[in-house]
């Protein structure tokens, strides 16, 4: 079964700061890596995906994500953390393999980045 | 990218009455369209894929009955919640994708609060 980790409920920077948030994967096959983001009371917004190719991908906003094969990761990082960038993150992941379309999503990492 | 628009955004119902809410994508056919449940500070659950001109399927432990799912057209997913009950408030987002290996475009939510 294929599953998302996000191990951190929380993550504060202070603005002007790198930002790294962090995402743990598990499928049986090779896989399809989103990064999604959500105000509030709003629907996901999508950042970026991995789908094959180059392991560093950049998004929007100047968001990049780097997937990294040997420690199942999909971490999302900016360079320099803006206030407007607080917000809830989340990594979602798809068997390319897999019978069925079904993205899963991790639990969600709240981004606050403070002035 | 894609829209999906999704409405009503709010709404307010009494207990034992039905709400439908709807989901279209507006510039893109979309065979299947995925219904997700979100509560409050909690990652996204889906309940089901809704698939064009076929039946639902549903994820374990989401009742069939309850939420019934119509996918009548390539831009339209509707969701109907039956015999509503305070415990059917939620945040409920609707999602599509454009092509086979592409990302998810997620509707704006809609929040539905039974009283």
């Amino acid at each position: 079964a294929q599953s998302v980790a996000q191990p951190e409920d929380q993550v504060n920077v202070a603005e002007g700061n790198p930002l790294t948030v962090k995402c743990t994967y598990s499928v049986s096959g090779n896989p399809y890596l989103f990064w999604y983001v959500q105000y509030p009371n709003r629907g996901l917004q999508f950042l970026l995906k991995y789908i094959t190719g180059d392991n560093l991908v950049k998004g929007s906003y100047g968001f990049e994500a780097e997937f990294n094969k040997s420690q199942t990761s999909f971490h999302l990082k900016k360079p320099s953390a803006l206030v407007s960038d607080s917000a809830l993150y989340f990594c979602a992941v798809r068997d390319r393999g897999g019978a069925t379309n079904k993205l899963i999503f991790g639990t969600g990492t709240l981004l606050a980045v403070q002035p | 990218g894609a829209v999906v628009s999704q409405h009503p955004s709010r709404v307010i119902c009494k207990s034992g009455t039905s709400v439908k809410i709807e989901c279209r994508s507006l510039d893109f056919q979309a065979t299947t369209m995925f219904w997700y449940r979100q509560f409050p500070k909690q990652s996204l659950m889906l309940m089901a894929t809704s698939n064009e001109g076929s039946k639902a399927t549903y994820e374990q432990g989401v009742e069939k009955d309850k939420f019934l799912i119509n996918h009548a057209s390539l831009t339209l997913s509707t969701l109907t919640v039956t015999s509503a009950h305070p415990e059917d408030s939620s945040f409920y987002i609707c999602s599509a994708r454009s092509g086979g290996a592409g990302e998810l475009f997620f509707g704006e939510g809609s929040r539905l609060t039974v009283l």
